[in-house]
């Protein structure tokens, strides 16, 4: 079956820094997705990408679908204590993947 | 509107009781989901339903009873859990099954005594 491979694990980073995080997949995705999930919560979708190649924002958020189509990236800039929770890549075929997740903590 | 909404939000049980957890959505979507997740892991699909029907079941054990009464209910009926199911259980929605943006609800945290 699919695999995602996510990275970084977890990070800390001081507010006001710049983070980048990125998934690679082990077979060809038509679709991307980024989520957030914070403690207690469901996911939350945050970007989703439709076409290799794509650059898609969504505020201080930016994530781009890779060419080969089987990578993504989302990068967060300027970060704020409220960015802290897990980060998920996902593809939606008809069994969704969850990549493992990246932690992020920002300190103060 | 893309809410998904579940009930209760956290359940206690005992290994001999039986509970039901409930998800509703209104986004006239026609596809909808059963993930568990642990603590520190990524959502791991249970059961999903297309237009009412079930459509995929990941061998799951069959304490874990799904419904899908109408397109926009979804429950999961749990009856003699073991400890090791305690989790949170998200659902999740989406226009149709394949290749579609899935919409999660906040889950419901389950503690299985």
């Amino acid at each position: 079956g699919q695999q995602l491979n996510q990275s970084p694990q977890s990070m800390f980073i001081q507010e006001g820094e710049d983070v980048s995080m990125n998934c690679t997949s082990s077979s060809i995705f038509n679709t991307w997705l980024w989520y957030k999930q914070e403690p207690g919560e469901g996911p939350v979708l945050l970007i989703a990408l439709y076409k290799a190649g794509e650059l898609t924002s969504n505020g201080r958020l930016t994530a781009q679908f890779g060419i080969t189509r089987k990578d993504s990236f989302l990068n967060i800039s300027a970060s704020i204590p409220s960015d802290v929770g897990i980060y998920f890549c996902a593809g939606p075929e008809q069994k969704v993947t969850f990549g493992i997740g990246t932690k992020l903590q920002v300190i103060p | 509107d893309t809410e998904v909404t579940q009930t209760p939000k956290h359940l206690v049980m005992g290994m001999t009781n039986k509970k039901s957890l409930k998800c509703e959505q209104h986004m006239g979507h026609r596809a909808m989901y059963w993930y568990k997740q642990k603590a520190k892991k990524p959502p791991e699909l249970m059961f999903v339903y297309s237009y009412e029907k079930l459509s995929i079941n990941e061998s799951v054990p069959s304490r874990f009873s799904p419904e899908c009464p109408n397109s926009s209910l979804l429950n999961l009926h749990l009856h003699a859990l073991q400890p090791e199911d305690s989790a949170l259980y998200l659902c999740a929605s989406s226009q149709k099954l394949t290749g579609n943006i899935q919409y999660f609800g906040a889950g419901t945290r389950l503690s299985v005594l």
